[in-house]
């Protein structure tokens, strides 16, 4: 069975600061996602990563992917209250996705 | 894009009935979807793998009598939630796939079992 550890699993922080979350797993993933789920909705895709050592930026988010596409990591800069929410990291492996137990965002105005 | 339709979005029944929740791909042809389970602040755990045409492949320790999941067409899977009970209620959420890269996710249903 495949893992993915993500962390912290609760960060609540100041409008302005930056933040980081990680997503490791002792597993190989062919891809890796980053979703943000709000309260009573579905979970929304933000990235796909599959190259190793692979970094994209979405506005104030940058995602990275590690070498050996066994982790990941999600950085926010100048956090907005608008960035609350749940973060998931989800590893994809023969079309299944595997979800991190996720990081519950909360940036206080 | 793809869009994934999930209905209803909340239910509420009696302990003892079933309920079947719907999730529909509107612009594209899924041949297979996934149905997941959510408690309240926690991740989604993946239920069971629904194939067009074929029967789905349930997660270790789902209940495969008690989760029943149809996927008659290529755009509609169907799970049933027999015989609920108060522990069985939960966020429900559907998604499909495009390609090993597109995964789609329906907004939900709330089910709760009183």
């Amino acid at each position: 069975t495949q893992l993915l550890e993500q962390s912290p699993q609760f960060l609540s922080i100041q409008e302005g600061e930056n933040l980081t979350v990680y997503c490791n797993s002792s597993s190989v993933f062919s891809s890796l996602q980053w979703y943000r789920q709000e309260p009573g909705e579905g979970p929304v895709l933000l990235v796909t990563v599959v190259t190793g050592g692979e970094v994209k930026k979405l506005k104030r988010l940058t995602f990275q992917f590690g070498d050996a596409r066994k982790d990941s990591s999600l950085h926010i800069t100048a956090a907005q209250p608008g960035d609350t929410g749940l973060y998931l990291c989800a590893g994809g492996s023969n079309y299944k996705l595997t979800f991190g137990k996720g990081t519950l965002l909360t940036v206080n105005p | 894009g793809a869009v994934v339709s999930q209905h209803p979005s909340w239910v509420i029944c009696k302990s003892g009935t079933s309920v079947k929740i719907e999730c529909r791909s509107l612009d594209f042809q899924a041949t297979t979807m996934f149905w997941y389970r959510q408690f309240p602040k926690q991740s989604l755990m993946l239920m069971a793998t629904s194939n067009e045409g074929s029967k789905a492949t349930y997660e270790q320790g789902v209940e495969k009598d008690k989760f029943l999941i149809n996927h008659a067409s290529l755009t509609l899977s169907t799970l049933t939630v027999t015989s609920a009970h108060p522990e069985d209620s939960s966020f429900y959420i559907c998604s499909a796939i495009q390609s090993i890269r597109g995964y789609t996710f329906g907004s939900g249903t709330r089910l709760t079992v009183v």
